[in-house]
């Protein structure tokens, strides 16, 4: 059984459109992520979010909208595509977010989505 | 955000072992080390977590000296299949006092026979 998975693994669209990219974990983990890695393989968080709520928001435009019905899921929708957007995406869950206490947690990641914006 | 510095690149021959090195100046008090390995087309692995001193585990060493400033993970005896990226990840405080997760840039390792 696959701990973490995303939808779709590829994913090619057109500048201006609006795309999402599901994720779900089967591991009874209380925090999910969203990472984005670009081409030169810098892996950068973008959203963190602990029992459905959004813990880490770091600097991503408002175009980005995550999305968690519940705490097995964690979705990404992006709107209005732009160029840049292209790279990798990665989802991933860890049991809990740790920072409190200094120890990160294990994180379990997907196994990405490539995302081209044409 | 705090910054953490690895080399972008490192070459190895099958059966040596290889030191990759992490730099860490403003990690916080509490805060922990891990180190993730990534294979093309995949997402990254957990390989080893430590606070200070020395850890090991059946895969990799992790040896942070008392400062905490810096780490680095020894991996014994490479093999072909080790070649891959490897992340140094530290927890960070930033200016404001929120902290969040800092993922190194990365060292591709390449292993050659």
């Amino acid at each position: 059984d696959t701990a973490v998975s995303q939808t779709p693994k590829y994913l090619v669209t057109q500048m201006g459109n609006d795309k999402s990219i599901k994720c779900e974990q089967n591991l009874g983990h209380d925090t999910m992520y969203w990472y984005k890695q670009d081409s030169k393989k810098f892996l950068k968080i973008m959203f963190s979010y602990n029992n459905k709520e959004l813990i880490i928001n770091e600097t991503v435009p408002n175009r980005f909208s995550p999305k968690s019905p519940d705490k097995a899921h964690l979705n990404l929708h992006i709107n209005s595509l732009e160029l840049g957007d292209s790279a990798v995406y990665f989802c991933a869950s860890s049991q809990d977010l740790g920072l409190a206490g200094g120890r990160t947690d294990t994180q379990y990641f997907g196994p990405g989505t490539r995302l081209t914006v044409l | 955000l705090a910054k953490t510095t690895q080399p972008i690149s490192m070459d190895s021959y099958e059966g040596q072992e290889v030191n990759i090195t992490c730099s860490h100046n403003n990690i916080a008090t509490n805060d922990y080390i891990t180190w993730y390995q990534q294979f093309p087309s995949q997402g990254p692995r957990f390989i080893i977590q430590g606070y200070k001193t020395k850890v090991t585990n059946e895969v990799a060493s992790l040896f942070i000296p008392a400062d905490r400033k810096s780490s680095t993970l020894s991996l014994p005896r490479v093999s072909l299949s080790d070649t891959a990226v490897y992340y140094c990840l530290v927890g960070a405080s930033m200016d404001t006092g929120r902290r969040a997760l800092t993922f190194g840039s990365g060292t591709r390792l390449q292993v050659q026979p």
